[in-house]
């Protein structure tokens, strides 16, 4: 099984920058994704993460270390449109194909 | 290139009544997966098949939930009898990956359910 840990809710200024951190447990780690979902909406892919380090993409940055079993999602220049739940997910190979179980979500407000 | 359709967007059921799901995934995307969403909390997999093969159902409560994939494209999942925590979001997914790599997984808009 696996056992995913990001925060319940955050807050951040418009403008600001904000860290978003996962950690988790896994026996067959195949990748980590980070999703949007905005309230009633459907998640959203962000980033996908295999190897240890940073991918940016434009104000998105995401870092794994897989030694660790921890990675974070970074927000820079935050807008009020990135007010939203934030999921972590875990692939593991799990005998036969990819699984992918989420973590709770970190509800992230962003206010003026 | 369309997304991935669910029907129907709402539905609203007494317990122990039935209800049925359609999910009609990206064209091409051998994998296809059916999440609840529980208010707050994040998506749980209920069952991932692969083309027409299930890949995995553990968390499937197999005594009242059952979900078909005929013919490797549209798929059904369905509830019998509904429970009163039965109330949630049902997810569908489909997504290219068969054998990992940066294949995300795309969302429909989701059923919402309320058993009362």
């Amino acid at each position: 099984g696996q056992n995913i840990d990001q925060p319940t809710e955050m807050t951040a200024t418009e403008g600001a920058i904000v860290q978003i951190n996962c950690t988790y447990q896994t026996s067959g780690f195949n990748g980590l994704f980070w999703y949007q979902q905005h309230a009633g909406e459907a998640p959203t892919f962000l980033s996908y993460n295999v190897l240890d380090g940073l991918e940016e993409k434009g104000r998105f940055s995401s870092f794994l270390s897989r030694s660790k079993g921890y990675s974070y999602l970074l927000l820079k220049e935050l807008q009020m449109k990135d007010s939203a739940s934030y999921l972590c997910a875990v692939r593991d190979w799990a005998g036969g194909g990819n699984k992918l179980t989420f973590g709770t979500g970190t509800q992230l407000k962003v206010e003026l | 290139e369309a997304g991935v359709a669910q029907s129907p967007r709402y539905k609203i059921i007494e317990k122990r009544q039935s209800v049925a799901f359609w999910c009609n995934p990206i064209s091409g995307h051998a994998t296809l997966y059916w999440y609840q969403q529980i208010l707050g909390q994040g998506p749980k997999l209920l069952i991932q098949f692969q083309n027409n093969g299930v890949v995995d159902d553990s968390q499937l409560p197999k005594d009242r939930f059952s979900a078909e994939r005929l013919k490797g494209v549209d798929s059904t999942l369905k509830i019998q009898p509904a429970k009163l925590e039965d109330s949630a979001v049902y997810l569908c997914a489909s997504s290219a990956d068969t054998s990992g790599g940066a294949y995300e997984q795309y969302f429909g808009p989701g059923t919402r359910l309320t058993v009362t």
